[in-house]
């Protein structure tokens, strides 16, 4: 079965230190991997995706992902985090071979805080 | 350009009531998703509709159903409400089934 994990349920980080939040999947085949973000009170926010090519995906905000095949991992990345990161991450995986429909499967969520 | 668009924000409804929630896709858009985000959990998808049609189904009873018009909107509707309906449903829309998806704000909804 296709699913996704992040084992983290909350990551602390100081402001201007790097941050990484995790997620790990599992589904056959070559996944397409995304990432979004969720402010209070709002929908979710496109920040990146990977289909296929460099394992290294840059997105909005200065994010970026790298995915690891051999780890079956999409780890989120930022190289200074800023106080206005603070919100709730969400890794998501598609299964190419779903019949061409987009149905996403997301993991739990990650809420970062990033501290002044 | 507007967004996806949802409506209401907020809902409050009772147990074994009907509920009927809205969406409008991102212009261009003619695929709509709708997805359930319980408190603490990621969105779970419930269904897809492209082309007037239910495409594609989550594992949600068949008290969740919705519909699709011809201007690409979509509506969700949920009969004989439970406590566990409680949550924030998402629509999505995108450019074909496989285009990216675009989420709107969400309505809330809470049974009591």
């Amino acid at each position: 079965a296709q699913s996704v994990a992040q084992p983290e349920d909350q990551v602390n980080v100081a402001e201007g230190n790097p941050l990484t939040v995790k997620c790990t999947y599992s589904v056959s085949g070559n996944p397409y991997l995304f990432w979004y973000v969720q402010y209070p009170n709002r929908g979710l926010q496109f920040l990146l995706k990977y289909i296929t090519g460099d394992n290294l995906v840059k997105g909005s905000y200065g994010f970026e992902a790298e995915f690891n095949k051999s780890q079956t991992s999409f780890h989120l990345k930022k190289p200074s985090a800023l106080v206005s990161d603070s919100a709730l991450y969400f890794c998501a995986v598609r299964d190419p071979r779903g019949g061409g429909y987009n149905k996403l499967i997301f993991g739990a969520g990650t809420r970062l805080a990033v501290h002044p | 350009d507007a967004g996806v668009t949802q409506s209401p924000t907020h809902l409050i409804k009772t147990r074994g009531q009907q509920v009927t929630l809205r969406c409008s896709p991102k212009s261009g858009h003619d695929t709509v998703s709708w997805y359930q985000q319980a408190l603490g959990q990621g969105p779970q998808f419930i269904f897809q509709y492209y082309e007037e049609e239910e495409r594609q189904r989550g594992n949600f009873p068949d008290r969740f159903s919705g519909h699709q018009f011809p201007n690409y909107s979509s509506e969700l509707n949920v009969n004989a409400l439970l406590l566990g309906d409680s949550a924030l449903y998402l629509c999505a829309s995108s450019e074909g089934l496989e285009g990216e998806q675009y989420f709107g704000p969400g309505t809330r909804l809470t049974v009591t």
